[in-house]
């Protein structure tokens, strides 16, 4: 297996301009994780899937941030309009679901987001 | 609510010495806890973890953790460092829901 795959690994963008980020997570895996990463705030955890179906999403910092996983092999996070501070690296997580994703998270390598 | 605080942001240590990244967590409910390791430019990979069972656990790089319940904490040990173990630490903490609630990290610094 390739591991969880996320692109693209870089992305700079104009502020104001929309932005998607991708993530393939493992075959088998159904739960998925979006997290975002800043030297400020450390790890935040935006929103997790199980089964394709949102189950928290507390952690979206405001509208302007969606996510999507139309099916078990891809999700998106989208950004319209985006912002200088939301430039940070963000990361994608796999698992098996519910207790069973206590045996641990497989992360992709992250997309790194300048927003200038 | 879950929460996890790493007591320390940088660790220096010069190399073939020892090590402790501190840990410590509060929960309401019963706890899995885990370590995680970031080498620079990577994603984060699984250390360690404590499901059930002995307190001590153990990773195949030499690093250890306990588990202790009364002091709510789960501390990372090595006896000896590397100059290859430089990178930033996370300690983490989940329940029944398999959510995981990161610390700010802990960056250890090894130093020849």
């Amino acid at each position: 297996d390739a591991g969880v795959i996320q692109s693209p690994r870089h992305e700079v963008t104009e502020m104001g301009q929309e932005v998607t980020l991708r993530c393939k997570p493992i075959s088998g895996h159904n739960s998925l994780f979006w997290y975002r990463q800043t030297m400020m705030r450390g790890l935040e955890l935006l929103i997790y899937f199980n089964n394709n179906v949102p189950i928290d999403d507390s952690g979206m910092p405001e509208d302007r941030f969606s996510a999507k996983m139309p099916n078990a092999s891809f999700s998106t996070l989208k950004i319209q309009p985006s912002e200088p501070r939301d430039s940070a690296v963000y990361f994608c997580a796999s698992s098996l679901g519910g207790r069973r994703a206590n045996y641990g998270y497989t992360f992709g390598s992250g997309t790194r987001l300048t927003v200038v | 609510a879950q929460s996890v605080t790493q007591l320390d942001s940088q660790v220096p240590v010069f190399e073939e010495a020892p090590v402790e990244l501190r840990c410590n967590y509060s929960s309401s409910v019963s706890v899995y806890l885990f370590w995680y390791v970031q080498y620079p430019n990577q994603g984060l990979q699984l250390l360690l973890k404590y499901l059930s069972g002995s307190t001590l656990v153990e990773s195949i790089n030499g690093f250890e953790a306990e588990f202790n319940k009364s002091q709510t904490s789960f501390h990372l040990r090595k006896p000896s460092v590397h100059i290859s173990d430089t990178a930033e630490y996370f300690c983490a903490v989940s329940s029944n829901t398999g959510k995981l609630i990161f610390g700010q990290g802990t960056t250890l610094q090894v130093k020849p």
